[in-house]
Protein backbone atom coordinates (compact mmCIF):
# COMPACT_ATOMS: atom_id res chain seq x y z
CA UNK A 1 0.00 0.00 0.00
CA UNK A 2 1.45 3.64 -0.49
CA UNK A 3 2.70 5.61 1.97
CA UNK A 4 3.76 9.18 3.17
CA UNK A 5 7.47 8.96 4.25
CA UNK A 6 9.17 11.48 6.41
CA UNK A 7 12.93 11.96 7.44
CA UNK A 8 14.19 12.12 9.70
CA UNK A 9 12.55 10.30 12.04
CA UNK A 10 13.90 12.38 14.62
CA UNK A 11 16.18 15.74 14.87
CA UNK A 12 17.82 17.42 17.76
CA UNK A 13 19.14 20.83 17.10
CA UNK A 14 20.32 23.70 19.07
CA UNK A 15 18.43 27.12 19.09
CA UNK A 16 19.02 29.70 16.44
CA UNK A 17 19.82 26.43 13.61
CA UNK A 18 17.75 25.68 10.54
CA UNK A 19 16.26 22.51 10.15
CA UNK A 20 15.13 20.89 6.72
CA UNK A 21 12.03 17.85 7.65
CA UNK A 22 11.55 16.34 4.23
CA UNK A 23 8.87 14.27 3.00
CA UNK A 24 7.79 12.03 -0.08
CA UNK A 25 4.60 11.86 -0.43
CA UNK A 26 2.07 9.11 -2.83
CA UNK A 27 3.38 9.49 -6.06
CA UNK A 28 0.28 10.31 -7.48
CA UNK A 29 -0.79 12.94 -5.06
CA UNK A 30 -1.29 16.12 -5.54
CA UNK A 31 -1.71 18.24 -2.73
CA UNK A 32 0.73 18.12 0.27
CA UNK A 33 0.35 19.44 3.90
CA UNK A 34 2.03 20.32 7.03
CA UNK A 35 0.68 20.17 10.61
CA UNK A 36 2.42 19.85 14.06
CA UNK A 37 1.75 18.61 17.26
CA UNK A 38 3.53 20.00 20.28
CA UNK A 39 3.57 17.43 23.13
CA UNK A 40 -0.13 16.69 24.49
CA UNK A 41 -1.66 19.02 22.32
CA UNK A 42 -3.76 18.75 19.18
CA UNK A 43 -2.51 18.13 15.67
CA UNK A 44 -2.35 21.82 13.94
CA UNK A 45 -2.46 23.10 10.23
CA UNK A 46 0.48 24.50 9.35
CA UNK A 47 0.60 24.60 5.25
CA UNK A 48 -0.93 23.33 2.33
CA UNK A 49 1.05 23.39 -0.78
CA UNK A 50 -0.56 22.98 -4.90
CA UNK A 51 0.86 23.49 -8.26
CA UNK A 52 4.23 24.79 -6.60
CA UNK A 53 2.92 26.94 -4.75
CA UNK A 54 1.36 27.71 -0.88
CA UNK A 55 -2.62 27.47 -0.88
CA UNK A 56 -3.52 27.95 2.12
CA UNK A 57 -1.72 28.86 5.56
CA UNK A 58 -2.08 29.39 9.28
CA UNK A 59 -1.29 31.71 11.51
CA UNK A 60 1.80 29.70 13.03
CA UNK A 61 3.39 29.28 9.77
CA UNK A 62 5.10 32.77 9.94
CA UNK A 63 8.10 33.92 8.30
CA UNK A 64 10.26 31.56 9.82
CA UNK A 65 8.88 28.51 8.27
CA UNK A 66 8.86 27.87 4.29
CA UNK A 67 8.15 25.12 2.22
CA UNK A 68 9.66 23.44 -1.09
CA UNK A 69 9.02 20.97 -3.57
CA UNK A 70 12.58 20.62 -4.90
CA UNK A 71 12.22 17.34 -7.38
CA UNK A 72 9.40 15.58 -8.51
CA UNK A 73 9.19 13.52 -5.36
CA UNK A 74 10.32 15.50 -1.97
CA UNK A 75 8.29 18.08 -0.36
CA UNK A 76 10.25 19.83 2.40
CA UNK A 77 9.44 22.41 5.12
CA UNK A 78 12.45 24.51 6.09
CA UNK A 79 12.80 26.26 9.95
CA UNK A 80 15.28 28.77 9.41
CA UNK A 81 15.88 29.64 13.01
CA UNK A 82 14.19 27.49 15.32
CA UNK A 83 12.87 28.27 18.72
CA UNK A 84 12.44 26.11 22.10
CA UNK A 85 9.05 26.43 20.90
CA UNK A 86 9.48 24.73 17.61
CA UNK A 87 9.78 21.58 19.38
CA UNK A 88 7.04 18.99 17.90
CA UNK A 89 6.33 16.45 16.05
CA UNK A 90 6.14 17.18 12.38
CA UNK A 91 3.61 15.49 10.28
CA UNK A 92 3.33 15.53 6.47
CA UNK A 93 0.20 14.34 4.71
CA UNK A 94 -0.43 13.95 1.06
CA UNK A 95 -4.02 14.39 -1.02
CA UNK A 96 -5.00 13.51 -4.65
CA UNK A 97 -8.09 15.81 -3.50
CA UNK A 98 -8.26 19.28 -2.06
CA UNK A 99 -11.55 19.16 -1.32
CA UNK A 100 -12.08 16.44 1.10
CA UNK A 101 -9.83 15.97 3.96
CA UNK A 102 -10.23 12.43 4.64
CA UNK A 103 -8.15 12.12 1.60
CA UNK A 104 -5.27 12.88 3.29
CA UNK A 105 -2.59 10.69 4.49
CA UNK A 106 -0.04 11.40 6.93
CA UNK A 107 3.20 10.05 7.20
CA UNK A 108 4.96 8.83 10.32
CA UNK A 109 6.36 12.73 11.34
CA UNK A 110 9.37 13.52 12.74
CA UNK A 111 10.14 14.74 16.14
CA UNK A 112 11.97 17.64 16.75
CA UNK A 113 13.78 18.69 19.71
CA UNK A 114 15.06 22.74 20.09
CA UNK A 115 17.47 22.61 22.61
CA UNK B 1 -11.46 30.17 14.95
CA UNK B 2 -13.09 26.89 15.39
CA UNK B 3 -12.34 24.66 18.69
CA UNK B 4 -13.22 21.00 19.33
CA UNK B 5 -13.50 19.84 22.86
CA UNK B 6 -12.54 16.42 22.56
CA UNK B 7 -13.18 13.92 26.55
CA UNK B 8 -12.27 12.33 27.56
CA UNK B 9 -8.05 13.03 27.74
CA UNK B 10 -7.80 9.59 28.41
CA UNK B 11 -9.07 6.30 29.51
CA UNK B 12 -7.82 3.14 30.99
CA UNK B 13 -9.60 0.22 30.60
CA UNK B 14 -10.01 -3.73 31.07
CA UNK B 15 -10.16 -5.60 27.24
CA UNK B 16 -13.52 -6.29 26.41
CA UNK B 17 -14.84 -3.11 28.17
CA UNK B 18 -16.45 -0.42 25.57
CA UNK B 19 -15.30 2.57 25.21
CA UNK B 20 -16.91 6.24 24.32
CA UNK B 21 -15.93 9.25 23.65
CA UNK B 22 -16.88 12.51 22.19
CA UNK B 23 -16.31 15.86 20.84
CA UNK B 24 -18.04 19.26 20.30
CA UNK B 25 -17.64 21.99 18.45
CA UNK B 26 -18.17 25.85 18.70
CA UNK B 27 -19.19 25.58 15.47
CA UNK B 28 -21.20 23.67 12.61
CA UNK B 29 -19.57 21.13 10.87
CA UNK B 30 -20.35 19.35 7.82
CA UNK B 31 -17.71 16.48 7.99
CA UNK B 32 -16.50 15.08 11.14
CA UNK B 33 -13.14 13.01 11.18
CA UNK B 34 -12.15 10.04 13.40
CA UNK B 35 -8.45 9.18 13.10
CA UNK B 36 -6.19 6.72 15.23
CA UNK B 37 -2.55 7.25 15.76
CA UNK B 38 -0.65 4.57 17.11
CA UNK B 39 2.76 5.12 18.33
CA UNK B 40 5.50 6.57 16.78
CA UNK B 41 2.66 6.88 13.57
CA UNK B 42 0.72 9.76 12.07
CA UNK B 43 -3.01 9.37 12.26
CA UNK B 44 -4.71 6.80 10.33
CA UNK B 45 -8.76 7.48 9.36
CA UNK B 46 -11.39 5.86 10.93
CA UNK B 47 -14.60 7.00 10.17
CA UNK B 48 -15.84 9.69 8.25
CA UNK B 49 -19.38 11.15 8.38
CA UNK B 50 -21.10 13.47 6.23
CA UNK B 51 -24.25 14.06 7.35
CA UNK B 52 -26.24 15.09 10.70
CA UNK B 53 -27.08 12.06 12.67
CA UNK B 54 -25.45 9.38 10.39
CA UNK B 55 -24.18 6.27 11.97
CA UNK B 56 -21.36 4.81 10.45
CA UNK B 57 -19.37 1.56 11.60
CA UNK B 58 -16.14 0.22 10.60
CA UNK B 59 -15.31 -2.64 12.51
CA UNK B 60 -15.90 -2.51 16.39
CA UNK B 61 -16.03 0.76 16.29
CA UNK B 62 -19.15 3.35 15.56
CA UNK B 63 -19.16 6.71 15.36
CA UNK B 64 -22.00 9.01 15.26
CA UNK B 65 -22.49 12.70 13.57
CA UNK B 66 -24.39 14.50 16.11
CA UNK B 67 -28.24 16.15 15.42
CA UNK B 68 -26.89 19.27 15.90
CA UNK B 69 -23.85 19.31 14.10
CA UNK B 70 -21.57 20.39 16.21
CA UNK B 71 -20.52 16.96 18.29
CA UNK B 72 -19.95 13.91 17.10
CA UNK B 73 -19.06 10.28 19.15
CA UNK B 74 -17.18 7.51 18.87
CA UNK B 75 -17.26 3.92 20.54
CA UNK B 76 -15.34 0.98 20.39
CA UNK B 77 -17.08 -2.09 21.59
CA UNK B 78 -15.24 -4.76 22.95
CA UNK B 79 -11.93 -3.58 23.40
CA UNK B 80 -8.68 -5.27 22.66
CA UNK B 81 -5.41 -4.74 23.40
CA UNK B 82 -4.26 -3.66 19.80
CA UNK B 83 -6.92 -0.65 20.53
CA UNK B 84 -4.74 1.58 22.14
CA UNK B 85 -3.65 4.43 21.08
CA UNK B 86 -4.89 8.14 20.68
CA UNK B 87 -8.36 8.83 19.00
CA UNK B 88 -8.51 12.28 17.48
CA UNK B 89 -11.58 13.69 16.27
CA UNK B 90 -11.38 16.10 13.18
CA UNK B 91 -13.93 18.43 11.70
CA UNK B 92 -14.42 21.28 8.77
CA UNK B 93 -17.20 22.88 6.95
CA UNK B 94 -17.57 22.36 3.32
CA UNK B 95 -17.73 25.67 1.25
CA UNK B 96 -14.58 27.41 3.50
CA UNK B 97 -11.44 25.86 3.82
CA UNK B 98 -11.42 22.03 3.75
CA UNK B 99 -8.08 22.19 6.52
CA UNK B 100 -9.93 19.81 9.26
CA UNK B 101 -9.69 21.12 12.65
CA UNK B 102 -8.34 18.70 15.32
CA UNK B 103 -9.37 17.76 18.62
CA UNK B 104 -6.35 17.01 21.64
CA UNK B 105 -7.21 13.60 21.51
CA UNK B 106 -8.36 10.63 23.74
CA UNK B 107 -5.62 8.46 25.05
CA UNK B 108 -6.89 4.84 25.39
CA UNK B 109 -5.09 2.44 27.44
CA UNK B 110 -6.52 -0.89 27.50
CA UNK B 111 -5.18 -3.56 29.98
CA UNK B 112 -5.12 -7.16 28.78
Amino acid sequence: EPEVTQTPSHQVTQMGQEVILRCVPISNHLYFYWYRQILGQKVEFLVSFYNNEISEKSEIFDDQFSVERPDGSNFTLKIRSTKLEDSAMYFCASSEDRGRAETQYFGPGTRLLVL
Amino acid sequence: GQQLNQSPQSMFIQEGEDVSMNCTSSSIFNTWLWYKQDPGEGPVLLIALYKAGELTSNGRLTAQFGITRKDSFLNISASIPSDVGIYFCAGYASGGSYIPTFGRGTSLIVHP
